[in-house]
């Protein structure tokens, strides 16, 4: 199974670009989605199946699925972006979250 | 528009039983496109998914929980519900229940509002 690792925070100033990590063994044998959770609501999904944005998400949001890592990354970043993120993935038959990643946008 | 909305009490005693139901509105919870499912978030902590089920009433269990947790489905009334059972003050969190589009992959689509379960005497 897999044990998916995210670091616990990420700053980024705004109009930067912020990259949050998930990272686990041969995780792009995987596909790898991505949720935003901003205080006090519930998670949106903003990347599935590696890379794919759902309508409505922002164009800022983009994600790749190599090796080891996957990675979210958020291309000219707004206050509006500071969130919690969680990576998830789907192995026999069981979801797997990543424990989760505080971005700060200073 | 489609929506998730979860019901139950806000608080239970320790070795009691938890039930929670989610109603999904806009839509019909037998689309065999969807799996339906919950996930709980503990205070300050992160998700962890607790399992899901299909509308056919094929169940998929964390292994961590399995033992202590029963889903269930009911299409006539667009509903699914979610049985914990030995609840401890561990299982204090906000659950979710969730939409889960099945596909080459599962993950969750839509999300309900959450409610917010205290186990305490």
């Amino acid at each position: 199974s897999y044990d998916l690792t995210q670091p616990p925070s990420v700053s980024v100033s705004p109009g930067q670009t912020a990259s949050i990590t998930c990272s686990a063994d041969k995780l792009e044998d995987q596909y790898v989605c991505w949720y935003q959770q901003k205080a006090g609501q519930s998670p949106v999904l903003v990347i599935y199946e590696d890379k794919k944005r759902p309508s409505g998400i922002p164009q800022r949001f983009s994600a790749s699925n190599s090796g080891n890592t996957a990675t979210l990354t958020i291309s000219g970043t707004q206050a509006v972006d500071e969130a919690d993120y969680y990576c998830q993935l789907w192995d026999s038959s069981t979801m797997v979250f990543g424990g989760g990643t505080k971005l700060t946008v200073l | 528009q489609v929506q998730l909305q979860e019901s139950g009490p806000g608080l239970v005693k320790p070795s009691q039983t938890l039930s929670l139901t989610c109603t999904f509105s806009g839509g019909s919870i037998s689309s065999g496109a969807y799996y339906w499912g919950w996930i709980r978030q503990s205070p300050g902590r992160g998700l962890e998914w607790i399992a899901y089920i299909y509308y056919s009433g094929a169940t998929y269990y964390n292994p961590s929980l399995k033992s202590r947790v029963t889903m269930s489905v009911d299409m006539s009334k667009d509903e699914f519900s979610l049985e914990m059972r030995s609840l401890t003050a561990a299982d204090t969190a906000m659950y979710y229940c969730a939409r889960v589009v099945a596909g080459a992959t599962n993950y969750f689509d839509l999300w309900g509002q959450g409610v917010l379960v205290t186990v305490s005497s």
